[in-house]
């Protein structure tokens, strides 16, 4: 079963930053926090993940709270395509992973 | 290497009848990864190999199932006596072992088991 939970959906505007959020509060101390997103009728699609420590790259920012029991993906800027549904995974290093029902962003102009 | 490769794109099928899907990873990854997705949900893991040997089978693989990776490079996954509800996204996706960094997906292959 998966780990997390995710509202079911949430509305942005273009061009306004995207905040999703995830609760894990059973993550255990080796477990990272994963997400991906996935655009319909394609595969999922990696964006970041993180243990710790906030993380940044091209695509998101990841916030993880000091106790680790709740994170939120940022997209800063998002745009229309960026309307799809965002998984949030707590995984284990080396082990599957287990995806729930995700959030559907949907970015309206 | 543009990614993982998944073939066919889609594939509709007479009930009773078998199929196989090809799946070709990552040349660099030794961990591929199949999962199976119907609408409105998200992916369900189906089985994973690290290099050639098959480690974990999830208990929705039926005997009607299976899957190969028998040079440790692409993998098939077969379905016998399809059944309609076999109708699903079949989805594929690569990872190395040693990284914690993130699985790589194909664009999955459709079945429609009519």
């Amino acid at each position: 079963d998966a780990k997390t939970t995710q509202p079911p959906s949430m509305d942005c505007a273009e061009g306004r930053a995207a905040n999703l959020p995830c609760n894990h509060s059973t993550i255990s101390g080796n477990e990272y926090v994963y997400w991906y997103r996935q655009i319909h009728s394609q595969g999922p699609q990696y964006i970041i993940h993180g243990l710790k420590n906030n993380e940044t790259n091209e695509m998101a920012s990841l916030i993880i709270t000091e106790d680790r029991k709740s994170s939120t993906l940022i997209l800063p800027h998002a745009t229309l395509r960026d309307t799809a549904v965002y998984y949030c995974i707590v995984q284990g290093y080396g082990n599957k992973l287990v995806f729930g029902a995700g959030t559907i962003l949907r970015v309206k102009s | 290497d543009t990614g993982v490769s998944q073939d066919p794109r889609h594939k509709i099928t007479k009930r009773g009848q078998n199929v196989t899907f090809r799946c070709d990873p990552i040349s660099e990854h030794n961990r591929l990864y199949w999962y199976r997705q119907t609408l409105g949900q998200g992916p369900e893991f189906l089985t994973y190999f690290q290099n050639e040997a098959q480690l974990e089978k999830s208990r929705l693989l039926s005997d009607r199932f299976s899957a190969e990776r028998p040079k440790g490079s692409f993998s098939t996954l077969e379905i016998q006596r399809t059944e309609q509800g076999d109708s699903a996204m079949y989805l594929c996706a690569s990872s190395l072992q040693r990284d914690s960094g993130g699985y790589t997906f194909g664009s999955g292959t459709r079945l429609t088991v009519v």
